[in-house]
């Protein structure tokens, strides 16, 4: 049962342009989200994070979106650079004590010049 | 500041033989988790521990597969009678105690990527 979805194995974007992942979830008790960037043979890197209370977080070139009514969220990266190509993975988790992240299957970004 | 560490990076064993995976997390972190990513998948949780306390070990193994996190020292994941069906790359993560901080960010180490001949 996969509860956090990336649709899209890979995405190719023009340097300067906007790339834009998305990712869907069905666990409606999923309260945080996260990105994480991940290059070949490197851990995953975090990125950006938001609350359930929040539908929009920016920090820099990388904008957040959620959509709690159509279980949506969604990374902007603009402009998209060549040092962006990477996969990128969706993760959320649930209130309580496990605080275990549920991840996606990941997408590949490639930004071309 | 040094980040997650783990060793080793890459680990080499035989069918039957054991693997031992170590992950010291960031300065001040209290909280470990083990996560394995198959290859062309996301990554799946194994198991939450904090210092001597197994929290959730919900995505682990029933079966040869053990994880701890001592007073002293890093944290183990065990792995006995490996299987070529266990080669995946392992990533640790740590993140710090839910008291002094609201979020949940989970910092990854470089992962050691087991490979069963």
């Amino acid at each position: 049962d996969q509860q956090v979805k990336q649709n899209s194995p890979s995405l190719s974007v023009q340097e300067g342009r906007i790339s834009i992942l998305n990712c869907d979830y069905t666990n409606s008790m999923f309260d945080y989200f996260l990105w994480y960037k991940k290059y070949p043979a490197e851990g995953p890197t975090f990125l950006i994070s938001i609350s359930s209370i929040k539908d929009k977080n920016e920090d820099g070139r990388f904008t957040v979106f959620l959509n709690k009514s159509a279980k949506h969220l969604s990374l902007h990266i603009v402009p998209s650079q060549p040092g962006d190509s990477a996969v990128y993975f969706c993760a959320a988790s649930s209130p309580g004590g496990a605080q275990k992240l549920v991840f996606g299957q990941g997408t590949r970004l490639t930004i071309n010049p | 500041n040094a980040g997650v560490m783990q060793n080793p990076r890459h680990l080499v064993r035989r069918r039957g033989q054991e693997a031992r995976l170590r992950c010291s997390p960031m300065k001040g972190h209290s909280h470990v988790y083990w996560y394995r990513q198959l290859p062309e998948e996301g990554l799946k949780f194994m198991v939450y521990l904090q210092k001597e306390n197994i929290i959730d070990e919900s995505g682990m193994p029933k079966e040869r597969f053990s994880a701890e996190f001592p007073k002293e020292g890093p944290s183990i994941l065990r792995i006995q009678q490996v299987v070529r069906g266990d080669s995946a790359a392992y990533f640790c993560a740590s993140s710090p105690d839910r008291r002094t901080s609201s979020y949940n960010e989970q910092f990854f180490g470089p992962g050691t990527r087991l490979t069963v001949l």
